[in-house]
């Protein structure tokens, strides 16, 4: 019941872009995603509600599509501080616990 | 400033012996979790609670216990039931648990080795 994330890893260069992409099996009610540097505490990116919703947090926006039960990350001309290990964790109805992904590992170059 | 605070950041247990993990929030938040990390696993529940004196086992909770005796408290002991106890635990709490638009906002974690 664990969400798959995808790519597992990512490796870009400043300014660059990528995307990272959440499945579940389960119906889902909303989407989260946090960031976690090496370390340290993950840090909340965003939250995505109802169906087909966007969001954008300076350069990283994201989108769910709630018929086909995913969602997806986008990072837009990626800086260094953009590295890290990104989660997307999701809320299935009728429950009132998050459910992680494996994490998609991110990592930006000069 | 508000924020959630766990100690010790390192922590080592020998064979046979309980250890007890603190976590403090001062953000005046309901609901508290506890998550165990493991290298390429993600994040995995171990307990929640969403009210005072109320918890619930979360998908791993064999070899742990916890209490909530206090709103801004929620310590996780790792008994010595729990076989393979070294990883990252990180402590978690949101406004109140299950609603779709909350956050959770994390400590920094402590990292739990075995002697």
């Amino acid at each position: 019941q664990q969400p798959v994330q995808s790519p597992q890893a990512v490796i870009l260069r400043e300014g660059e872009d990528a995307v990272i992409n959440c499945s579940s099996s389960k119906a889902l009610y909303s989407v989260h995603w946090y960031r976690q540097k090496h370390g340290e505490a993950p840090v909340f990116l965003m939250i995505l509600l109802k169906g087909g919703e966007q969001k954008g947090h300076d350069k990283i926006s994201a989108s769910f599509n709630e018929k086909k039960q995913q969602s997806s990350l986008y990072l837009t001309a990626s800086q260094l501080s953009y590295s890290g290990t990104y989660f997307c964790g999701t809320l299935p109805y009728n429950t009132d616990k998050l459910i992680f992904g494996t994490g998609t590992r991110l990592q930006v170059f000069p | 400033d508000g924020g959630i605070t766990q100690s010790p950041k390192y922590l080592f247990r020998k064979e046979g012996q309980n250890v007890t993990l603190s976590c403090e929030q001062n953000l005046n938040h309901d609901a508290m979790y506890w998550y165990r990390q493991d290298p390429g696993q993600g994040l995995r529940l171990i307990y929640y609670s969403q009210i005072v004196n109320d918890f619930q086992k979360g998908d791993i909770a064999e070899g742990y216990s916890v209490s909530r005796e206090k709103k801004e408290s929620f310590p996780l002991t790792v008994t010595s039931a729990q076989k393979n106890p070294t990883a990252f635990y990180l402590c978690a709490s949101s406004i109140v648990a299950g609603y779709s638009n909350q956050p959770q906002h994390f400590g920094d974690g402590t990292r739990l080795s075995i002697l």
